[in-house]
């Protein structure tokens, strides 16, 4: 089943945030495939973080992944109003399958 | 520059057929895994299907398994989704992405949106 994101996050810019990303120890618990993606309205979504904690060519220091257990994590630090967006996680799974989570909505108050 | 282009969505009718297709080009096509993912309306992504470079492998989410399949056309630089007993459950905009090592979708499609009512 999919994993388990807050519904909806929000910060002022400059602050940080953390999304939370729970899953079991069969997916999220049992291996370090776990990735983040930010996905704007119409827009083709897009890789933030890989392999729990590494950043793709071009995407901001600003963006940054854990993981304890069965959670991972997605911090945004400095937060600024083009962070508004929709974010997911994913993971790999024992059955070869992939998952992702309900999704957060970012708001930057 | 990498680019996946996605097209087939269209409005059908429940029960009804439809074959997406995703045009791939900016990268050795050959050299990569190829997944659709879709998101339903007001819903979270997910994970349809994949399919490994030389089409050997491929595997489904327990929600299209039976009813969609995908395949791989390399000298044409494509993946296409055929889609079978289609239910309004269905009803998601459908993105190509591409499955770089250890289970990224670096890069994905704009998405296509597919309708399932009557």
């Amino acid at each position: 089943s999919a994993l388990t994101q807050p519904a909806s996050v929000s910060g002022s810019p400059g602050q940080s945030i953390t999304i939370s990303c729970t899953g079991t120890r069969t997916d999220v618990g049992g291996y370090n495939f776990v990735s983040w993606f930010q996905l704007y309205p119409g827009k083709a979504p897009k890789l933030l973080i890989y392999d729990v904690s590494n950043r793709p060519s071009g995407v901001s220091n600003r963006f940054s992944g854990s993981k304890s257990g069965n959670t991972a994590s997605l911090t945004i630090s400095g937060l600024q109003p083009e962070d508004e967006a929709d974010y997911f996680c994913s993971s790999y799974t024992t059955s070869t399958t992939l998952v992702f989570g309900g999704g957060t909505r970012l708001t930057v108050l | 520059q990498v680019q996946l282009v996605e097209s087939g969505g269209d409005l059908v009718k429940p029960g009804g057929s439809l074959r997406l297709s995703c045009a791939a080009s900016g990268f050795t096509f050959t050299g990569y895994y190829m997944a659709w993912i879709r998101q339903a309306p007001g819903k979270g992504l997910e994970w349809i299907s994949y399919i490994s470079s030389g089409s050997s492998h491929t595997n489904y989410a327990d929600s299209v398994k039976g009813r969609f399949t995908i395949s791989r056309d390399n000298a044409n630089n494509s993946v296409s989704l055929q889609m079978n007993s289609l239910r309004g459950e269905d009803t998601a905009v459908y993105y190509c992405a591409r499955v770089q090592g250890t289970w990224q979708f670096d890069y994905w499609g704009q998405g296509t949106l597919v309708t399932v009512s009557s």
